[in-house]
């Protein structure tokens, strides 16, 4: 079946502004992961869903950043009042089922956010 | 504080000659252990992991790790690189048994191979 997929690839937008990034796991897989990477460094952990509850948010740097998954497939990322140091890759994995000993976490293309 | 590291942040070799870069981590607990690798143009890819048992494990196109508990290593090796090899790697952990699945990176390391 198809991977992770992310929309939109790229996302341009200005400071200030409210932008959406949406995620669409593998199908069937219950645990999803939003991870972002600066030029230079390693992803870093932000949020983590098992089936539709955020079971582990402590790496969101602060209040403006928000993620849902309602539904328990398509998540999104929802960033507010955008500043020039969000500029990132924000990346999505998804996995069978979280905790699971053999459980790996595949990850999708991301969407390159750029704040002017 | 849980972390990864590489020590090896660009490597360049030539084509057949040897591989091997370095991944040491800090955990409080048992680990998972993983290394994915990132071709250009390309998201990343799971290269091998390691759960328990035995501490070589084999990935695909011939990349091998070792897991060395006394020294939180996790070394990424490849006894001949091809061109193709060009690709930035990335060592991860992750605890096993807490309430999170998330996975730590290292800060990666990009490797040229010269044809």
């Amino acid at each position: 079946g198809a991977g992770v997929s992310q929309t939109p690839s790229n996302k341009v937008t200005e400071k200030g502004k409210y932008v959406e990034l949406r995620c669409d796991p593998i199908s069937g897989h219950t645990a999803l992961y939003w991870y972002r990477q600066s030029l230079g460094q390693g992803p870093e952990f932000l949020i983590y869903f098992q089936g539709t509850g955020a079971a582990d948010d402590s790496g969101l740097p602060n209040d403006r950043f928000f993620a849902v998954r309602p539904e328990g497939s398509v998540s999104t990322l929802k960033i507010q009042r955008t500043e020039r140091g969000d500029s990132a890759m924000y990346l999505c994995a998804s996995s069978l089922m979280a905790g699971g000993a053999a459980d790996t976490q595949y990850f999708g293309p991301g969407t390159r956010l750029t704040v002017l | 504080a849980q972390s990864v590291s590489q020590h090896n942040h660009h490597v360049i070799l030539s084509e057949a000659a040897s591989l091997e870069l370095g991944c040491n981590y800090s955990y409080g607990g048992t680990v998972n252990l993983f290394w994915y690798v990132q071709y250009p143009g390309q998201h990343l890819q799971l290269l091998l992991k390691y759960f328990s048992g035995d501490p070589l494990v084999k990935g695909i196109k011939g990349f091998e790790a070792e897991f060395i508990k006394s020294k939180f290593s996790f070394n990424l090796r490849k006894p001949s690189v091809q061109w193709s090899d060009t690709a930035e790697y990335f060592c991860a952990a992750r605890g096993r048994g807490g309430a999170t699945n998330k996975l730590i990176f290292g800060t990666g390391t990009l490797l040229a191979v010269q044809p």
